[in-house]
């Protein structure tokens, strides 16, 4: 499979901070990508994708970053609330059509 | 309906059991996916069907059968498994099989072989 990897496995911030998580990836010819956020108990639950034709791309407190140059995603959380306190997967589309996930940070969020 | 529903959420089995794992979504999706996910780890792919048939199989080994009776099931038969096959399984359904469109996860099925 591809390999799909995440610079920092925990992540710790304040309320109403921003957060930023890494991701890596190895495969140049990847053009598809999704951030995935899986709570306790829970499945994971598409966050926001983005396209290799684009560098940025914006969602709600959510903007996910793409820098094909150095193989880099970044997914930045804007206003950091308790409710985002989850572990998050970046997902990268490899040459077979299937996702491939990174090994995920764990992001817990202070009151 | 959003949603991919799996049941039994948790089960626990013995090595000589044999159980079945169910999916359902009726989203029209025509890809479905069954993932294996250890604790702290990432979901790993284990089986594809696409339009109802069986695209892959990420060598799974044959305790773990899986079957699509139609559109909207998916099941997964287990069969002789091993205590490290305890895990979060997880169902996951997409509109194509192009995987372009992103996955609809369920909540999974925690299992615990003993």
């Amino acid at each position: 499979g591809e390999s799909v990897g995440l610079h920092l496995p925990t992540l710790s911030v304040q309320e109403g901070d921003n957060s930023i998580i890494n991701c890596a990836y190895s495969n140049s010819a990847s053009d598809y990508f999704i951030w995935y956020k899986q709570e306790s108990g829970k499945g994971p639950q598409f966050i926001i994708d983005i396209r290799s034709n684009m560098d940025k791309r914006q969602g709600q407190r959510v903007t996910v970053l793409l820098n094909k140059t150095v193989k880099h995603l970044s997914l930045q959380i804007a206003a950091t609330q308790p409710g985002d306190s989850a572990v998050y997967f970046c997902a990268e589309l490899g040459d077979g059509n299937q996702f491939y996930f990174g090994t995920g940070t764990s992001l817990t969020v202070i009151p | 309906d959003t949603e991919v529903t799996q049941t039994p959420k948790h089960l626990v089995m013995g090595m000589t059991n044999k159980k079945s794992l169910k999916c359902e979504q009726h989203m029209g999706h025509r890809a479905m996916y069954w993932y294996k996910q250890k604790a702290k780890k990432p979901p790993e792919l284990m089986f594809v069907y696409s339009y109802e048939k069986l695209s892959i199989n990420e060598s799974v080994p044959s305790r773990f059968s899986p079957e699509c009776p139609n559109s909207s099931l998916l099941n997964l038969h287990l069969h002789a498994l091993q205590p490290e096959d305890s895990a979060l399984y997880l169902c996951a359904s997409s509109q194509a099989p192009q995987g372009t469109w992103g996955y609809t996860f369920g909540s999974g099925t925690r299992l615990t072989v003993v």
